[in-house]
């Protein structure tokens, strides 16, 4: 079965420095992969989606994430992390039974350190 | 852009009472999801519906219902509210689009929900 693991619950970095988040998938095909970021008391925002076009994929507020097959992992990134990156971000893989069900990681919760 | 929105922020139940929450979006998707969402635990599927008046269960179906009786609204129902039932509620809805693969889900701003 499709499944995504995100080690380190809490990741702490300092403002302008890099952010990075680190997602392992497991999958018997090549998988859909998103990135959503969830800011206090409000739902899921998508950050980026790989659906095995370009393996680095942009996306929102200057994150990116790079699919790489042989690793099996969809790490995400941010060069300057920013006050306002301080959320939860969860990374999330397609169960591909038809009907778009989606598998989530447990989060990373971030704290940006002025 | 796309709208799911769920008619409260925060809601208040006791146990035993039979509790609605409801779930609108605007972009005529097939596709709905109910989620629970609690700390540790990430975000588990209740159920999901993916046509008018069809719903499958999730992960973790017992002690809810659900109702989809028109495209747009996805109503989750606590028959009978219990503490532990005491959680963030999220909706979500998605398209299918043939032959691309999974689609992203679109969130509500979700539903907390306590029951005393």
């Amino acid at each position: 079965a499709q499944s995504v693991t995100q080690l380190d619950s809490h990741v702490s970095v300092s403002e302008g420095t890099p952010v990075l988040l680190r997602c392992n998938y497991s999958s018997s095909y090549s998988p859909s992969l998103f990135w959503y970021v969830q800011h206090p008391n409000k739902g899921l925002q998508l950050l980026l989606k790989y659906t095995s076009a370009a393996t680095l994929v942009k996306g929102i507020n200057g994150f990116e994430a790079e699919f790489k097959k042989s690793e099996t992992s969809f790490h995400l990134t941010k060069p300057s992390a920013h006050m306002s990156d301080a959320a939860e971000y969860f990374c999330v893989v397609g169960l591909s039974y038809g009907n778009n069900r989606l598998a989530f990681g447990k989060g990373n919760q971030v704290v940006v350190i002025p | 852009d796309v709208k799911v929105t769920q008619s409260s922020r925060y809601l208040v139940k006791r146990t035993g009472e039979k509790v609605f929450l409801e779930c609108v979006q605007d972009m005529d998707h097939e596709n709905m999801f109910w989620y629970r969402q609690d700390p540790g635990l990430g975000l588990r599927l209740i159920y999901f519906s993916y046509d008018v008046k069809m719903k499958e269960k999730g992960d973790i179906p017992e002690g809810y219902s659900v109702s989809r009786e028109k495209k747009e609204r996805f109503s989750l129902i606590l028959e009978s509210a219990s503490t532990n039932q005491t959680s963030m509620y999220l909706c979500a809805s998605s398209p299918t689009l043939a032959g691309t693969g999974d689609q992203p889900q679109h969130f509500g701003d979700g539903t907390r929900l306590s029951i005393l």
